[in-house]
């Protein structure tokens, strides 16, 4: 089923801001985490992923929070920039295996000059 | 080569024609998908071959008809497609053991 799902469908920031986006999932068996991103026109690009043993993981700029309690995902961007403009989309894979992803809704990122 | 293409970029077809999609990786990935996205929506899972065998069929109607040829080449077949199939087809690759799977930039079909 579709267990992955997002608090807010969009996101408008300012320039150099600092974005937050949310995942709430429900399968507790799931036990790896990616987030992408997805540019008009585009397809779906790996920004990062974090599996249930960690609580946090941080790459260039982003930051993703995993709270396996209350099933909640996020992804932090630091200073966020006009390119980080795109949809945005958590993903799940139960079980660790490669097979399946599911994806949730996605949260359209806007980002003001 | 860490890119996942696919061809073509668009496609036009009536509800009798017959076509095909087609993805080319070259990562040395093992497993590779197809996936349906429509305007607005998340991607969602049509099919998944993993060293060159069918392993999930999502319950996808029989006029899309996966195909993969080798380890590199995956297509699917189109014949007597409904307007509601008119989406992007997107391709993706993992290696069998990863999780992260690579995405092409996918097919915007428009069936008439």
């Amino acid at each position: 089923g579709e267990s992955v799902g997002l608090h807010l469908p969009t996101l408008s920031v300012q320039e150099g801001d600092n974005s937050i986006i949310n995942c709430a999932y429900s399968n507790s068996a799931s036990d790896y985490f990616i987030w992408y991103k997805q540019e008009s026109g585009k397809g779906p690009q790996f920004i990062i992923d974090i599996r249930s043993n960690m609580d946090k993981r941080q790459g260039q700029r982003v930051t993703v929070l995993l709270n396996k309690t209350v099933k909640h995902l996020s992804l932090q961007i630091a200073a966020t920039q006009p390119g980080d403009s795109a949809v945005y989309f958590c993903a799940e894979n139960i079980r660790g295996g490669s097979e399946k992803l599911v994806f949730g809704k996605g949260t359209k990122l806007t980002v003001n000059p | 080569d860490t890119e996942v293409t696919q061809t073509p970029k668009h496609l036009v077809m009536g509800m009798t024609n017959k076509k095909s999609l087609k993805c080319e990786q070259h990562m040395g990935h093992r497993a590779m998908y197809w996936y349906k996205q429509k305007a607005k929506k998340p991607p969602e899972l049509m099919f998944v071959y993993s060293y060159e065998k069918l392993s999930i069929n999502e319950s996808v109607p029989s006029r899309f008809s996966p195909e993969c040829p080798n380890s590199s080449l995956l297509n699917l077949h189109l014949h007597a497609l409904q307007p509601e199939d008119s989406a992007l087809y997107l391709c993706a690759s993992s290696r069998p053991s990863g999780n992260e799977q690579f995405f092409g930039p996918g097919t915007r079909l428009t069936v008439l």
